[in-house]
């Protein structure tokens, strides 16, 4: 049982590169978030799913895409970086309706740098 | 007004000593109650729920005011491991399974 994992670890773009991220989770939740984590901003929500195939904006969606084509995948995209996309970018997951648990799982992040 | 507000800190405190943080929040509707820690570079990790009489975790207390709409977490008898990040969280039901954030208390425990 893996949790929540997010591909790449660490990556560098440059202005107006493109790029996704993956998050993946076996826990069979059904919801999944992005956020982003900014010095003294906190947790901002970016996208979030609440199930196969739907997707929600959250707090900060501008300049993000998502996409949850299976359960256990949440990917985000960005289609052409900007310096002010540089962040920590955190996955999560919650709720299983056999469980009916609420607790927030995360990943362990993605650093992302945009020259 | 933020949805959920902390005392950033730092709170520096000696080992041994306990340590109080509170954590208000705006929405009277607001449901299910956390404290995650995030310690530096890593992810946020519950650390323990908190419910409406209260609860206890070893040397961690926290407590719900619904009324002042605030919560609280204890930490008695500090360790140089507690150093890190407690993020306050917050989840309104009504709005899906939606979780709002602190910016996070950071504490320093010193030998």
């Amino acid at each position: 049982n893996a949790g929540v994992t997010q591909t790449p670890k660490f990556r560098v773009l440059k202005t107006g590169q493109s790029m996704t991220l993956l998050c993946a989770q076996d826990m069979n939740h059904e919801y999944m978030y992005w956020y982003r984590q900014d010095p003294g901003m906190g947790l901002r929500l970016i996208h979030y799913s609440v199930g196969e195939g739907t997707t929600a904006k959250g707090e900060v969606p501008d300049g993000y895409n998502v996409s949850r084509l299976k359960k256990q995948n949440f990917l985000l995209g960005l289609e052409s970086a900007a310096p002010s996309q540089t962040s920590v970018y955190f996955c999560a997951s919650s709720y299983s309706k056999t469980s009916n648990q609420e607790t927030q799982y995360f990943g362990p992040g993605t650093r992302l740098l945009v020259l | 007004r933020k949805e959920v507000e902390q005392d950033p800190g730092p709170f520096n405190v000696p080992e041994g000593a306990t340590v109080a943080f509170n954590c208000t929040y705006s929405n009277s509707a607001s449901q299910s109650f956390f404290w995650y820690r995030q310690d530096c570079r890593k992810e946020p990790k519950l650390l323990m729920s908190v419910y409406s009489s209260g609860n206890e975790d070893g040397r961690f207390t926290a407590q719900l005011n619904r009324a002042s709409q605030y919560i609280s977490l204890l930490i008695r008898d500090s360790k140089l491991s507690d150093s890190a990040t407690y993020l306050c969280v917050v989840n309104t039901l009504y709005n899906f399974n939606k979780f709002y954030f602190g910016s996070g208390t950071k504490l320093n425990v010193k030998p």
